[in-house]
C-alpha cells in the first residue's frame, strides 16, 4: 500500500458505543494529524503528533482520545459521542511538523455517523 | 481573528477557464496552500505560494498577492474530472494552517 490509509471508511455508532479509527501512512513521515471535516465548514485540526509526541490538542472534547504508537500509525478512540460529532474524520501526515511549511498528505477519511 | 474566505460554489463549462478566489486574514503569514478534494476522497496537494506572483503547473496556476491578502487558483481547459472542491489554507506565524470552507466547482458539458 502507498500513501495514507484509513479504516474503516464508514462507521455508524450509537452514543454509548466505543470504537476506534485507524490511520496508517507509508510515506516515511514523522508527523501525523487528525482533522474533522463537516459539511460546508473549514477543516478543524484536532490533534498533531510529531515524532510520536502529541504537540497539538485544539480543545477537543475528552470523548475523543488519540493514540500514536509509532510514526506510521495513528488511532482515534471514540466513546460516548454525540450526534453533532457526525462528520468526515481525516488523517494526514507530513515529513516534520516543526519545519512549518510541510505539505500534508491526506487519507480518504472515515465517514462517521452517530445515532 | 483569523479567517479564510472563498466562494461556496462555482459553475463552469468544459474547456473553459475558471478562477477561484481566496482572501485571507492570518496572524502573520508563511504561505498559502491549495488542495483539491473529490467527493468522498482525500484532499490532494495542488500548490504552495509564499512569494508574490503566479506559479504555473500545467493546466493549473496559483497566484498570490501578500499586500492584498489574496490568492487565486486558475484552472484552464477545464475537464469533467476537475469537478471537485478546492480548499484554500493559509499558514500563520505559528505555522498553523487556517482552512477555508472550500469551493465546490461544478463543470458542465
Amino acid at each position: 500500500e502507498t500513501g495514507v490509509t484509513q479504516t474503516p471508511r464508514h462507521l455508524v455508532m450509537g452514543m454509548t458505543n466505543k470504537k476506534s479509527l485507524k490511520c496508517e501512512q507509508h510515506l516515511g513521515h514523522n508527523a501525523m494529524y487528525w482533522y474533522k471535516q463537516s459539511a460546508k465548514k473549514p477543516l478543524e485540526l484536532m490533534f498533531v503528533y510529531n515524532f510520536k509526541e502529541q504537540t497539538e490538542n485544539n480543545s477537543v472534547p475528552s470523548r475523543f482520545s488519540p493514540e500514536c504508537p509509532n510514526s506510521s500509525h495513528l488511532f482515534l478512540h471514540l466513546h460516548t459521542l454525540q450526534p453533532e460529532d457526525s462528520a468526515l474524520y481525516l488523517c494526514a501526515s507530513s515529513q516534520d511538523w516543526s519545519s512549518g511549511t510541510d505539505t500534508q498528505y491526506f487519507g480518504p477519511g472515515t465517514r462517521l455517523t452517530v445515532l | 481573528g483569523q479567517n479564510i474566505d472563498q466562494p461556496t460554489e462555482m459553475t463552469a463549462t468544459e474547456g473553459a477557464i475558471v478562477q477561484i478566489n481566496c482572501t485571507y486574514q492570518t496572524s502573520g503569514f508563511n504561505g498559502l496552500f491549495w488542495y483539491q478534494q473529490h467527493a468522498g476522497e482525500a484532499p490532494t496537494f495542488l500548490s504552495y505560494n509564499v512569494l508574490d506572483g503566479l506559479e504555473e503547473k500545467g493546466r493549473f496556476s496559483s497566484f498570490l498577492s501578500r499586500s492584498k491578502g489574496y490568492s487565486y487558483l486558475l484552472l484552464k481547459e477545464l475537464q469533467m474530472k476537475d469537478s471537485a472542491s478546492y480548499l484554500c489554507a493559509g499558514l500563520d506565524s505559528n505555522y498553523q494552517l487556517i482552512w477555508g470552507a472550500g469551493t465546490k466547482l461544478i463543470i458542465k458539458p
